[in-house]
């Protein structure tokens, strides 16, 4: 079974732009939750789809958006991007809502 | 806010055991306790959940204290490969997000 991938690993944006990130899920898994890491800290939970409708949200703006698509995979919107959005970006699948989560490996944000 | 707290960094020799602490004093009867890592340049990788009881899979072992307080991480013979930041993180069993603090950062040395 393949695990979560996401793209693209590395971007660089400027400021005020939009960006589109993407996750494909481990196979089987119907839940996608998405978050941003900061450099030296821990990742904070943006939000989570469940069978495509959003399961919960996070402390972000609403510039920040998702969608889940019927075969589960995710994408990460985010507008009028800001200095402080540079991060990586993760994405984590699970067969049901907080069973093991699986990571991806990340998007890289840069936003200049 | 996280509601763990964890040693910022431990160093630990090749093919001794891991012990990483973490207390959460103030988890409530229906959280569990989780463990992932963070090898650098990827992403967290999910090592091992408990309840109340002492639990063992092919990566590790948890020991939770019987008053649910505080827990251990036990690697128990180290590799280079274990070095990454791992974190100790509580949450309900259906909860929609895992709440990251700053974790351990491990250093195996040979």
């Amino acid at each position: 079974e393949t695990g979560v991938t996401q793209s693209p690993t590395h971007l660089i944006k400027t400021r005020g732009q939009q960006v589109t990130l993407r996750c494909s899920s481990q196979s089987g898994h119907n839940t996608v939750s998405w978050y941003q890491q900061a450099l030296g800290q821990g990742p904070q939970f943006i939000f989570q789809y469940y069978r495509e409708e959003e399961n919960g949200r996070g402390n972000f703006p609403p510039r920040f958006s998702g969608l889940q698509f019927p075969n589960y995979s995710s994408e990460l919107n985010v507008n009028a991007l800001e200095l402080d959005d540079s991060a990586l970006y993760l994405c984590a699948s699970s067969l049901q809502v907080n069973y093991g989560y699986t990571f991806g490996s990340g998007t890289r944000l840069t936003v200049v | 806010d996280a509601k763990t707290t964890q040693p910022p960094s431990m160093d630990c020799a090749e093919g001794r055991a891991a012990n990483l602490p973490c207390n959460h004093s103030t988890i409530s009867g229906n959280e569990y306790v989780y463990w992932y890592r963070q090898i650098h340049s990827q992403g967290p990788q999910y090592i091992i959940h408990g309840l109340k009881n002492n639990e063992t899979n092919e990566m590790a072992s948890l020991i939770i204290t019987e008053d649910r307080k505080s827990s251990t991480l036990i690697l128990p013979h180290a590799t280079l490969r274990d070095t990454a930041v791992y974190y100790c993180i509580v949450g309900e069993y259906n909860t929609d997000k895992l709440i990251f603090g700053t974790g351990t950062r491990l250093q195996v040395f040979p």
